[in-house]
């Protein structure tokens, strides 16, 4: 049973486009939260949700939109694609404060 | 605002070759420094958590220990298994989130 599952693990659009990513989690976590991970493989925190209400919510375009419409569910949505979107999305999952996350296997997003 | 930064950017060993690895660290009261471990086309694979300094953990062959200004990953005799970047982060007071360096890039040749 996959901890963290993301959903596609590649997407590939033009710009333009509007996409979405769905991420789930099965280990009854309360927060949930959307990394994104550039080409020379920074992970940043974009958005943070604890029991489907945004915390965190960094220096990131309105084109990006997350939902959580329970707490095992995370989505992000992106409208108007851009060549600088190109990059990997990782949704991650934890229980409380000050304990590790638990990762999915990312969503490679390549913008043309 | 709270800053990681690991070195070396990478790193080659041989088999059995024991090092470490460095993580710095500025933050505002921090609540617990993470270790991860990514291999490519994967997430990051939760290590350690460690909280206060003076405190280590263990795991095979992997010890990490805590300083309030750096983290070392202490690797004995590597095995090629171990190859992947290791991530180190940090979550301070002011936030439910945690802060990445870039990674170290560890490749273990037989």
């Amino acid at each position: 049973d996959t901890a963290v599952s993301q959903t596609p693990k590649y997407l590939v659009t033009q710009m333009g486009n509007d996409k979405s990513i769905k991420c789930e989690q099965n280990l009854g976590h309360d927060t949930m939260y959307w990394y994104k991970q550039d080409s020379k493989k920074f992970l940043k925190i974009m958005f943070s949700y604890n029991n489907k209400e945004l915390i965190i919510n960094e220096t990131v375009p309105n084109r990006f939109s997350p939902k959580s419409p329970d707490k095992a569910h995370l989505n992000l949505h992106i409208n108007s694609l851009e060549l600088g979107d190109s990059a990997v999305y990782f949704c991650a999952s934890s229980q409380g404060l000050s304990v590790g996350y638990t990762f999915g296997s990312g969503t490679r997003l390549t913008v043309v | 605002e709270d800053q990681v930064t690991q070195s070396p950017e990478a790193l080659r060993l041989q088999e059995g070759e024991s090092s470490s690895l460095n993580c710095s660290y500025t933050v505002s009261g921090l609540r617990g420094l993470f270790w991860y471990r990514q291999d490519p086309g994967k997430g990051p694979e939760f290590l350690f958590t460690l909280y206060s300094a003076g405190e280590e953990k263990e795991k095979e062959r992997l010890k990490a220990t805590l300083t309030k200004k750096e983290s070392f990953l202490h690797i004995t005799a590597p095995k090629p298994e171990d190859s992947a970047t290791y991530l180190c982060a940090v979550q301070g007071e002011y936030g439910n989130k945690l802060v990445f360096g870039a990674g170290t890039i560890l490749r273990v040749k037989s």
